[in-house]
């Protein structure tokens, strides 16, 4: 157990659809990512925040969106959804910002119909 | 942009056999990480090399990084059935700002009892 929590575990729903992904970071994280992960693109990074303030930024689409609210947990939003966001979306936390190991939660299995 | 290249891309052994996977970078890494993510599970953090030429082992997992620090190799010896995974390297080029590491593709390895 990596202490990190995602909500819903599957999500399954139609294009032009929303969805909102929420992540709860290890306790004293202060730093969470946004990773997706298909088949085709391994891993990419997508956000970053850090104790409410967004860090930095990856392959994000303009149509994703992402916050970190005062408690800590963070939120995906998710919007006009297309087939090609059908994947597997982690998030990940660490307690700074500098050179440490992530720790993933179980992750969200987004499924587009 | 940082690339990450992982080779191979699958990888079958007998239960028994050895397992390399490589790593290489198309820039000069701050430092290495290693994370392995088992079968429907997420990726979890192995271990991070940051000195040039250093080596560190856990039990049969031998970690290199490269003299240049543009490459790094993870062995196991005589592989398990409980080894079976993807196994990927991720790292960042040096300079500052936040430590978002470029992910490779990963090595799936698959374990024949």
């Amino acid at each position: 157990d990596s202490g990190v929590t995602q909500t819903p575990k599957h999500l399954i729903t139609a294009t032009g659809q929303r969805v909102t992904l929420r992540c709860s970071p290890r306790s004293g994280d202060l730093s969470v990512y946004w990773y997706q992960q298909s088949l085709d693109q391994g891993l990419q990074f997508l956000i970053q925040y850090y104790n409410g303030e967004e860090r930095a930024k990856g392959n994000i689409l303009e149509r994703f969106s992402a916050q970190q609210f005062p408690d800590l947990h963070s939120e995906l939003n998710l919007s006009s959804l297309e087939l090609g966001d059908s994947a597997l979306y982690f998030c990940a936390s660490s307690d700074g910002t500098g050179v440490q190991p992530q720790h993933f939660g179980d992750g969200t299995r987004l499924s587009i119909l | 942009g940082q690339q990450v290249m992982q080779i191979p891309q699958y990888q079958h052994v007998q239960e028994g056999e050895d397992f390399t996977t490589y790593c290489n970078s198309s820039t000069t890494l701050s430092n290495i990480q290693w994370y392995k993510q088992r079968p429907g599970g997420h990726p979890v953090f192995l271990i991070q090399l940051v000195k040039s030429g250093e080596v560190k082992k856990q039990k049969r997992l031998t970690f290199q990084f490269g003299e240049a620090k543009k490459n790094s190799s993870l062995h196991i010896t005589a592989t398990q059935t409980t080894d079976v995974g993807t196994y990927f390297c991720a790292g960042k080029a040096g300079g500052g700002g936040s430590y978002i590491p470029t992910f490779g593709r990963g090595t799936s390895l698959i374990v024949h009892p």
